[in-house]
């Protein structure tokens, strides 16, 4: 298995319950990125990681949303009081960073969230 | 603010014509635009990236791309239109020196026998 996986594929949660949404990169990617998408739209950039440092984190809606790669490999996006509007697709993306500019996004298929 | 426009929601087509999806651009700089597929309850696949070089850029399942400069625009192409092209497809413009990709709002692709 050599792409990006998500777990869990699909997640319900009740208002106010917290969540947690895994991304295994591909092996070796230096960096690592958090995308949301809404029903319709377009992915909207919610942060970013070079190894297990998180360099920008300017997209994260709230305080609610916090993200962690502590190893510089697996990748955590937490929800902390999850609200209706937080519900759409979360999308992981990895890419080699290096000598290689503009090295493409390999993305995972997705966790989708639903906050009821 | 640099961004990337799809002006049109949806595109439909014949299978064998051939097909165009629009995006244009507004970024400071020179350009790095990017074309990705998503098929139904999948993540976005790469198809091809315009860095510098030929305004024509060669990309994966036979489409290609023109960049145009001067209508800042990087319109999706492909010459014959096949039924398994029907996905949505997104614009991307690279923001940063680290691959952060701005992503347009996505044009679905419906291609008929």
């Amino acid at each position: 298995g050599a792409g990006v996986s998500q777990s869990p594929r699909y997640k319900v949660a009740k208002r106010g319950q917290d969540v947690a949404l895994r991304c295994d990169p591909i092996s070796g990617h230096v960096s690592l990125f958090w995308y949301q998408q809404a029903l319709g739209q377009g992915p909207e950039f919610l942060t970013y990681f070079q190894n297990e440092a998180q360099l920008d984190k300017s997209g994260l809606p709230s305080d609610r949303f916090f993200a962690e790669r502590p190893e510089g490999s697996v990748s955590t996006l937490k929800i902390q009081r999850t609200q209706q509007e937080d519900s759409a697709v979360y999308l992981c993306a990895s890419s080699y960073q290096g000598e290689v500019e503009s090295a493409p996004l390999h993305f995972g298929n997705g966790t989708r969230l639903t906050v009821t | 603010a640099q961004s990337v426009a799809q002006p049109e929601d949806q595109v439909k087509v014949a299978e064998g014509n051939p097909l165009t999806v629009k995006c244009t651009y507004s970024v400071s700089g020179n350009p790095y635009l990017f074309w990705y597929v998503q098929y139904p309850n999948r993540g976005l696949q790469f198809l091809l990236k315009y860095i510098t070089g030929d305004n024509l850029v060669k990309g994966s399942y036979g489409f290609e791309a023109e960049f145009n400069k001067s209508q800042t625009s990087f319109h999706l192409k492909k010459p014959s239109a096949l039924v398994s092209d029907s996905a949505l497809y997104f614009c991307a413009v690279r923001l940063g020196g680290y691959n952060k990709l701005i992503f347009g709002a996505g044009t679905r692709l419906a291609v008929h026998p």
